[in-house]
């Protein structure tokens, strides 16, 4: 268990909704990452923030949108979804935001169908 | 441009046999940091090991155990004595030290009984 979570974890919904996907970190952990695994992009970076303030950005498409609450969780919301969307979305958290301070949490993702 | 390459797509092989899969990374940096990840069959992304640039040391711990070397761009993860347990997919990864991971396609290790 890595400390990290992430709900839901499976996600069922149809082309042209809206979901949110709910990320804690873990305890102590300041950053949150969101990454997208999908079967043809692979493992692709979306967008970093570090206690409340975003960090950095990836490929993260313009309908998607992030945010990290005072309390440190954060929210990955997908709008406008599209069949191409469907993916495994993990949250991953690390003390400090930089990676060259030590390994990332990751948590056990939520996996996103769209139909 | 920064890469990661994982040619292995697919391994399989009888448990207890010796496993290595093979990474190699482009980056015109000086400092960056490498990693390897296993995703079981469960999905969850779990950390193995991180290594820096200036640490070519290899590393061992318990059955595996990872090769780094700087002169051919290549971070190789080997199993010794595979168990059915390793059947995973493998990602090998890289960073410069900024915010995003760069990651492999990923290794699936199949190890059969």
């Amino acid at each position: 268990d890595s400390g990290v979570t992430q709900t839901p974890k499976h996600l069922i919904t149809a082309t042209g909704q809206r979901v949110t996907l709910r990320c804690s970190p873990r305890s102590g952990d300041l950053s949150v990452y969101w990454y997208q695994q999908s079967l043809d992009q692979g493992l692709q970076f979306l967008i970093q923030y570090y206690n409340g303030e975003e960090r950095a950005k990836g490929n993260i498409l313009e309908r998607f949108s992030a945010q990290q609450f005072p309390d440190l969780h954060s929210e990955l919301n997908l709008s406008s979804l599209e069949l191409g969307d469907s993916a495994l979305y993990f949250c991953a958290s690390s003390v400090v935001p930089g990676l060259a301070a030590g390994e990332l949490f990751f948590g056990e993702g939520s996996r996103l169908t769209v139909l | 441009a920064q890469k990661v390459t994982q040619a292995q797509t697919e391994i399989s092989v009888v448990e207890k046999e010796d496993v290595t899969l093979d990474c190699v990374y482009e980056t015109r940096d000086t400092t960056y940091y490498l990693f390897w990840y296993k995703q079981p069959p469960s999905g969850e992304l779990v950390f193995l090991i991180r290594r820096n640039s200036f640490d070519e040391q290899n590393e061992i711990s318990g059955r595996y155990s990872w090769n780094f070397q700087k002169s051919t761009s290549s971070f190789n993860f080997t199993i010794t004595a595979s168990q059915v347990v390793d059947s995973a997919v493998y990602f090998c990864a890289l960073n410069r030290g900024n915010y995003q991971l760069i990651w492999g396609a990923g290794t699936k290790l199949i190890i059969k009984p």
